[in-house]
């Protein structure tokens, strides 16, 4: 069985600039999050994607979007980067929205310069 | 909201040293715990989890109970190992809502000594 993977492992980006990061489910999962952890904190929750709806957000500016494809991947798309978005970037997955256990990717680790 | 509050690091210990690492939480309703752990430049792994008052969680040595009289979901190891180098992550979800998204602590740097 795979796990979440995300690419690109790494990435950097100038100020201004845009990025989409992508996200493939765990076999089986209709459902996924994504989370921004900044240097030294813990993981802050963006949003999730259940059955290519989002399904809640957190306190993330609308510049931060994403989409869920028929296959239950994902994109996480930021425009407008600005420094302080530098950060792991984490997907997370699972069998459902209403399964309170979540399978982390190993993250997308974004530089905005 | 929700939050939850941890122990802030770094700990160091010595290899077979007894460990905790503190958590405490405020939520409405009934949340589900959980520890996560985060190896140098991995995600994170789900080390354990409860889903209700009095459950315990364990796996690979590590315990933690779910107190809902005092909040609390403290992490302990009676003999921690070289390999438990890592941060460690307490955290809740709350079927309040519609989602089942996880609210995070800062994390605990734990360093163990040879």
């Amino acid at each position: 069985e795979t796990g979440v993977t995300q690419s690109p492992t790494h990435l950097i980006k100038t100020r201004g600039q845009q990025v989409t990061l992508r996200c493939s489910s765990q076999s089986g999962h209709n459902t996924v999050s994504w989370y921004q952890q900044a240097l030294g904190q813990g993981p802050q929750f963006i949003f999730q994607y259940y059955r290519e709806e989002e399904n809640g957000r957190g306190n993330f500016p609308p510049r931060f979007s994403g989409l869920q494809f028929p296959n239950y991947s994902s994109e996480l798309n930021v425009n407008a980067l600005e420094l302080d978005d530098s950060a792991l970037y984490l997907c997370a997955s699972s069998p459902s929205a209403g399964y309170n256990e979540q399978f982390f990717g190993p993250g997308t680790r974004l530089t905005v310069l | 909201g929700d939050s939850v509050t941890q122990m802030e690091g770094p700990v160091t210990l010595s290899e077979e040293a007894f460990l905790t690492i503190n958590c405490t939480y405020t939520a409405t309703g009934y949340p589900s715990l959980f520890w996560y752990v985060q190896y140098p430049g991995e995600g994170l792994q789900l080390l354990l989890k409860a889903t209700k008052a009095d459950d315990k969680g364990s796996n690979k040595g590590f315990e933690a109970t779910y107190r809902k009289e005092t909040t609390s979901f403290h992490l302990e190891k009676g003999s921690v190992q070289v390999s438990d180098s890592a941060v460690y992550f307490c955290a809740l979800t709350n079927s309040g809502g519609s989602n089942y998204k996880l609210t995070f602590g800062k994390g605990t740097l734990l360093t163990v000594n040879p």
